[in-house]
């Protein structure tokens, strides 16, 4: 129930494509949904994250789209570019819950970004 | 935010010696946190340090292979010990400034092989 799942495994879009990348969650005491981004050989870097209470949160090119019904939540790449690729990983949390607080983390995605 | 360093960047190490791994910060924070990252996987949190207390450790990872001291705010080690093969990975050290597990920097990871 602690898990969240995370796919494609890889991703290769062409430069100017959208890419989306998909999480689902089962414990529905989540309520801190992020996404990091780590290029290789650096640690992970919060990239973009959301709460329940909002379908959808956008920041640039990247948007989250959450289904709260669905338990699931997703990640919008749009306008991609090289410099997008990297591996990107969803996680999940519940805030001020104490132990029960720490993030748990989907298995990654890494996206490749042709020009 | 928050600007974390690593010592070592990386090394390798034969089975059966123990390695220490440092973390430094450059603010002062209260929850810190070491997670292990094996190659091409997720994010595994290990413990989390906070300063004062004694470190808490997840299911799976004692106190006597991976010793944690957290002497101050700002700095944070994480020893493996006694090593084998299995234990390569990458670790990496992570703070929450804002204290609320939610929002966590990391650092750039320590790339430890293990022969």
């Amino acid at each position: 129930q602690q898990q969240v799942k995370q796919s494609p495994q890889s991703l290769i879009v062409q430069k100017g494509g959208i890419s989306i990348i998909n999480c689902a969650y089962e414990n529905t005491a989540f309520d801190y949904f992020p996404w990091y981004q780590q290029f290789p050989g650096k640690g992970p870097a919060l990239l973009i994250a959301i709460r329940p209470d909002v379908s959808e949160k956008k920041e640039g090119r990247f948007t989250i789209s959450f289904n709260k019904s669905a338990k699931q939540f997703s990640l919008h790449i749009m306008d991609s570019q090289p410099g997008d690729s990297a591996t990107y990983f969803c996680a999940a949390s519940i805030g001020y819950g104490g132990s029960q607080g720490n993030l748990i983390f989907g298995k990654g995605t890494k996206l490749s970004v042709k020009p | 935010s928050a600007v974390i360093s690593q010592k070592p960047s990386r090394d390798i190490c034969q089975r059966g010696t123990s390695l220490t791994i440092q973390c430094q910060v450059d603010s002062q924070v209260t929850m810190m946190f070491w997670y292990r990252q094996q190659p091409g996987q997720s994010l595994t949190l290990i413990a989390t340090a906070n300063q004062g207390s004694e470190a808490t450790y997840e299911s799976g990872f004692v106190i006597d292979k991976f010793p944690i001291s957290r002497p101050n705010l700002t700095f944070s080690t994480l020893t493996v010990s006694n090593m084998s093969p299995e234990d390569s990975s990458i670790y990496l050290c992570s703070v929450d400034p804002t204290g609320v597990r939610e929002t966590q920097y990391f650092g750039p990871g320590t790339r430890l092989l293990v022969l």
